[in-house]
């Protein structure tokens, strides 16, 4: 089956720890995305990659930081500076081209206290 | 700025029909997307509208005026499945979704 994975679910972590989350898609797709989710608010783009090896900034992207080695994983560590890193955490990929859907992994919904 | 807009929150009874609208101000315009999210869950890809008109499938239509900047999502025969968050986003000059806050849909039997 193809798709997009993400792990874990819930993730906690005590405030001034660096945390990874990692993204993993087997889609063959180019691009990848990394946004966060706020009640009431819409997906906030953090981090977008649309080859491997490189990678740009989003809206929101202090604190946190990217990396894209392979085509098949983007992972996301939130960092530190982060100053309200608890949210849902959304990893997203899309085919190459400019305006094709993204395919959303399940999430994953980090606490820090 | 960029703006999307749509309702918070709708009712609607199973079996019926409704209509999420969205509007939007944004820099360039090169596309509209629906997405589906059920609570604590991934979005899902509903509808991608680019030029003007309705685009139906299935249960679900969307409709989309460019000079208005407006979409709405029409979802027919609900089922107490269709309970969930419609996001609508839309593609910018730069290829990059700017995305609305979802409209959380309640259906009562």
């Amino acid at each position: 089956d193809g798709g997009i994975t993400q792990s874990p679910k819930y993730l906690f972590r005590k405030e001034g720890q660096n945390v990874t989350l990692s993204c993993e898609q087997n889609l063959n797709h180019d691009a990848m995305y990394w946004y966060r989710q706020d009640p009431g608010q819409g997906l906030r783009l953090i981090y977008y990659s649309q080859i491997v090896n490189d990678f740009q900034k989003g809206d929101i992207a202090e604190g946190y930081s990217v990396s894209r080695e392979k085509k098949e994983s983007f992972p996301l560590t939130v960092t530190s500076a982060q100053k309200n890193p608890t949210a849902f955490y959304l990893c997203a990929s899309s085919a190459a081209g400019e305006a094709n859907e993204q395919y959303f992994g399940p999430g994953t919904r980090l606490t820090v206290t | 700025g960029q703006n999307i807009d749509q309702p918070t929150e709708m009712t609607a009874t199973e079996g019926a029909i409704v209509q999420i609208n969205c509007t939007y101000q944004t820099s360039g315009f090169n596309g509209l997307f629906w997405y589906q999210q059920h609570a604590g869950e991934a979005p899902t890809f509903l509808s991608y509208n680019v030029l003007d008109g309705l685009e139906e499938k299935g249960r679900f239509s969307s409709f989309l005026s460019r000079s208005k900047g407006y979409s709405y999502l029409l979802l027919k025969e609900l089922q107490m499945k269709d309970s969930a968050s419609y996001l609508c986003a839309v593609m910018d000059s730069n290829y990059q979704l700017i995305w609305g806050a979802g409209t959380k849909l309640i259906i009562k039997p």
